[in-house]
């Protein structure tokens, strides 16, 4: 019983790094997210996807991107890290389009650049 | 453009007492989702209850219960008898069509024993 997987849970890097972060759920979710949350301000929407093969973005996409090559995993990639992108990541999965499905979290990862 | 509000940033409440964390609203759109989390202080997010704007009453789950008066765009938790272990962020957010969640910025709640 995963539930939706985050890894790694905690990361360190140097401006300038890429690093992707991973995301699994073995709940045949279609609909997956991810959020970033900073102190006083909430969690706010990346990117989503609504299936296989499509993305979109969300209210802060700048710096990230992401791919949804299989119904379970959707990576987000950071390409050139800067301090700004120090946060916590949230990953998060529901199913279909419908307002009233709850979206499952995973555990987060905890993301600091130096 | 849609917006989540919640206007108190922290709450003490004596255990066993029953606490409302406020949530309002803005949208124009006729159809959508109301959810309320917890974040403990281990971080993960935990959902509690969720209300739908065409649902005639409000929604419960064991202790929360969700207060939504739709003309006064409101959406408040209610959580009766709390406990030790409801001492926690909780956070209020909205859905619309496209599934896209809007959060608010958080309310942190301490139970004193």
């Amino acid at each position: 019983n995963a539930g939706v997987t985050q890894t790694p849970k905690f990361q360190v890097l140097k401006t300038g790094q890429s690093m992707t972060l991973q995301c699994a759920q073995d709940m045949n979710h279609e609909y997956m997210s991810w959020y970033r949350q900073d102190p006083g301000m909430g969690l706010r929407l990346i990117h989503y996807s609504v299936g296989a093969g499509i993305t979109d973005q969300g209210e802060v996409p700048n710096g990230y991107n992401v791919s949804r090559s299989t119904t379970e995993d959707f990576p987000l990639r950071l390409l050139s890290a800067a301090p700004s992108q120090t946060s916590v990541y949230f990953c998060a999965s529901s199913y279909g389009l419908s307002p009233n499905q709850p979206q499952h979290f995973g555990d987060g990862t905890r993301l600091s650049i130096l | 453009a849609q917006k989540i509000t919640q206007t108190q940033p922290g709450m003490f409440v004596q255990e066993k007492e029953a606490v409302t964390l406020d949530c309002t609203y803005d949208t124009s759109d006729p159809s959508y989702g109301l959810f309320w989390y917890k974040q403990p202080s281990s971080g993960e997010m935990i959902f509690l209850i969720y209300q739908g704007s065409y649902d005639q009453q409000n929604a419960t789950e064991g202790r929360y219960s969700l207060n939504f008066q739709k003309a006064r765009k409101s959406a408040n938790l209610v959580i009766s008898a709390s406990q030790l272990g409801d001492s926690a962020m909780y956070f209020c957010a909205m859905s619309f069509g496209n599934e896209k969640l809007t959060f608010g910025t958080g309310t942190r709640l301490t139970i004193i024993p």
